[in-house]
């Protein structure tokens, strides 16, 4: 069974910095490894995928990349702004099947 | 512009007592699935279906069932519902390809007393 992990749980960051969100996977025959935003009381917002043959994608100020021997993903986000706070959640598509981690909230203080 | 759409938005229920909470969705998305997301731990996977006629079990499918009759809708349902069933539910779908998001609705939150 794939695990994800997360990791740090919670992070606060002054604004203006750069930041760097940790997710692990255990199994690395994955289909795609999606970054998702969840303000609170709402639904998961897709940010971006990955998908298995990538290396890393871009949105903006934002920028995702994918180790599948490692077994690990990195969400950058640069020039943190106060309207980044949000909890960040991690998902892989394995076998019919998305797994995601127990994400980072993340605050960043004006 | 809907995407995902769930209902209620909020349910209180008795033990006991059962309930449908629906989900639809207009992207023509083969792939649609239910998660509870408690505190701590995470979103889990119910149920999910990779097309009209087909589910199957996620990793905690004990108390629901779900069937899949058209592309658009699939429905949860909750047979006799307990207390450790109070949680948020939310159901998503995605074309089911490596280059496909995944697109989550509003979420159910659901209170089981």
């Amino acid at each position: 069974k794939q695990e994800v992990t997360q990791i740090p749980a919670a992070l606060s960051v002054p604004e203006g910095e750069n930041l760097v969100l940790n997710c692990s996977f255990t199994d690395s025959a994955i289909y795609n490894l999606q970054w998702f935003r969840q303000d609170p009381g709402k639904g998961l917002t897709s940010l971006l995928l990955i998908q298995s043959s990538q290396r890393e994608q871009t949105s903006g100020r934002l920028n995702a990349s994918l180790d599948k021997s490692s077994g690990r993903s990195t969400l950058y986000i640069a020039a943190s702004q106060p309207g980044d706070s949000a909890t960040y959640l991690c998902a892989d598509f394995t076998g019919n099947q998305f797994y995601f981690g127990t994400g980072t909230s993340l605050t960043v203080i004006p | 512009n809907a995407g995902v759409t769930q209902t209620p938005k909020f349910q209180v229920l008795k033990t006991g007592q059962s309930m449908t909470l629906q989900c639809a969705q207009d992207m023509n998305h083969e792939y649609m699935s239910w998660y509870r997301q408690d505190p701590g731990m995470g979103l889990r996977l119910i149920h999910y279906s990779v097309g009209a006629g087909i589910t199957d079990q996620g990793e905690v499918p004990n108390g629901y069932n779900v069937s899949r009759s058209t592309t658009e809708d699939f429905p949860l349902r909750l047979l006799s519902a307990a207390p450790s069933q109070t949680s948020v539910y939310f159901c998503a779908s995605s074309a089911g390809l490596e280059n496909s998001p995944l697109h989550f609705g509003n979420g159910t939150r659901l209170t089981v007393t």
